[in-house]
């Protein structure tokens, strides 16, 4: 049973426009939803974090925006840049636990 | 601080052969998480540790797969015997909180 669903698997995206990678949970307990980014070799890293008390979350050129009774989320990447090519997880956490379910990745490529 | 170290970072080896996975984590972090990583599957949670006890193993694929955490600055996963669809990358991650940092991996493959 998947309890993360992320979609697209991959994605395709000319240097300075937008990248939006979407995720759908069905467990009301998550109360947590990080998103991950790994690139080629290496372990996924932190990328940007958000709880269900607010809708948005912006760092720089990513954002969260978060649609608790929809029980959807979705990261946004503004100016995508080449360099921002690598994989993407979401992943979500239940109150008061540490352990992550990830959702299965999107491949996001940006193209010059 | 050098981050969460794995090694090795590669692994070839027999089916039937016993392999050895190690991991330390951050001095500190008390909590240490085994993923396991394929294309078909994704990240799939195999173990968990909380001051070196381990609380779920409801991940473990089968008992050919154990892990022991003997103290905080060390973890080992076993496999034996090995088969090659145990052919996967392996990651560990520590975190005192709510960020997981991760190693860089262990790529096992399993001819």
């Amino acid at each position: 049973q998947q309890q993360v669903k992320q979609s697209p698997q991959s994605l395709i995206v000319q240097k300075g426009g937008i990248s939006i990678i979407n995720c759908a949970y069905e467990n009301t307990a998550f109360d947590y939803f990080p998103w991950y980014q790994q690139f080629p070799g290496k372990g996924p890293a932190l990328l940007i974090a958000i709880r269900p008390d607010v809708s948005e979350k912006k760092e720089g050129r990513f954002t969260i925006s978060f649609n608790k009774s929809a029980k959807q989320f979705s990261l946004h990447i503004m100016d995508s840049q080449p360099g921002d090519s690598a994989t993407y997880f979401c992943a979500a956490s239940k109150a008061g636990s540490y352990q992550l379910t990830f959702g299965k990745g999107t491949k996001l490529s940006v193209i010059p | 601080d050098a981050g969460v170290i794995q090694s090795p970072r590669h692994e070839v080896t027999e089916m039937g052969q016993e392999v050895t996975l190690r991991c330390k984590p951050i001095s500190g972090h008390d909590y240490l998480f085994w993923y396991r990583q394929t294309m078909m599957r994704g990240l799939e949670l195999l173990i968990y540790f909380n001051n070196n006890v381990p609380i779920d193993d409801s991940g473990m694929p089968e008992d050919r797969f154990s892990a022991k955490m003997p103290n905080a600055s060390f973890s080992t996963l076993k496999i034996q015997p090995s088969e090659p669809r145990d052919s996967a990358v392996y990651f560990c991650a520590s975190t005192a909180g709510y960020g997981y940092t991760f190693g860089s991996g262990t790529r096992l493959t399993v001819v």
